[in-house]
């Protein structure tokens, strides 16, 4: 069955640096585009980063750029999220989401966040 | 960026209750605009994606109308397991916004 499984959470110190992982199962990973939403305890979700499916485009969220950096090895089906220069506002479980959409006429006409991972969780404490 | 606002943020209600749930975008976004449930402990899964399909699975009392700036997610018929704070997000132009979610619990 279709399948996320994240990796890499932890505590980590202020200013340290964390590499999450994704590990994706029962499609075609390579075809698809892939994200990081994160959610801070007991708050709402927040979109982190974006990368399409062959890897040429990234996108982040503003409160994240140029410390995060999303990547993928397509031969090992899986999502990396490098995360550098934490800060306490960076503790939350973080989910890895695989963007289906539908097309018509050759055009997306929605795209949706399905599956999602279970879930690792980051606190960055001293 | 794409401010998404949803109303209420909380509502209580009891088994077999009629449940709507409001969506509002700072701007047009066509009908790019997705529906997710999350229970406690869990991850969030979609149940409505542009605007208004139902998502394979997902029961039939779950609905979602609108387009542009307006859109509404209701629950004809709230059952036990539909108790679990619900957000949507729209999926029109990075960086992609979620609402802040209404938590569903029960009267």
């Amino acid at each position: 069955q279709v399948q996320l499984v994240e990796s890499g959470g932890g505590v980590v110190q202020p200013g340290r640096s964390l590499r999450l992982s994704c590990a994706a199962s029962g499609f075609t990973f390579r075809t698809y585009t892939m994200h990081w939403v994160r959610q801070a305890p007991g708050k709402g979700l927040e979109w982190v980063a974006v990368i399409r499916y062959d890897g040429t485009n990234k996108f982040y969220a503003d409160s994240v750029k140029g410390r995060f950096t999303i990547s993928r090895d397509n031969s090992k089906s899986t999502l990396y999220l490098q995360m550098n220069s934490l800060k306490s506002d960076d503790t939350a479980v973080y989910y890895c989401a695989r963007e289906t959409i539908a097309m018509v006429g050759g055009t997306i006409a929605a795209n949706w966040f399905d599956p999602w991972g279970q879930g690792t969780l980051v606190t960055v404490s001293s | 960026d794409i401010q998404m606002t949803q109303s209420p943020s909380s509502l209580s209600a009891s088994v077999g209750d009629r449940v709507t749930i409001t969506c509002r975008a700072s701007q047009s976004i066509s009908t790019y605009l997705n529906w997710y449930q999350q229970k406690p402990g869990k991850a969030p899964t979609v149940l409505i994606y542009d605007a208004s399909r139902l998502q394979s699975g997902v029961p039939s009392r779950f609905s979602g109308s609108g387009s542009g700036t307006d859109f509404t997610l209701t629950i004809s018929s709230l059952q036990p397991g539909d108790f679990a704070t619900y957000y949507c997000q729209q999926f029109y132009i990075t960086p992609l916004t979620f609402g802040p979610g209404t938590k569903v619990d029960m009267k």
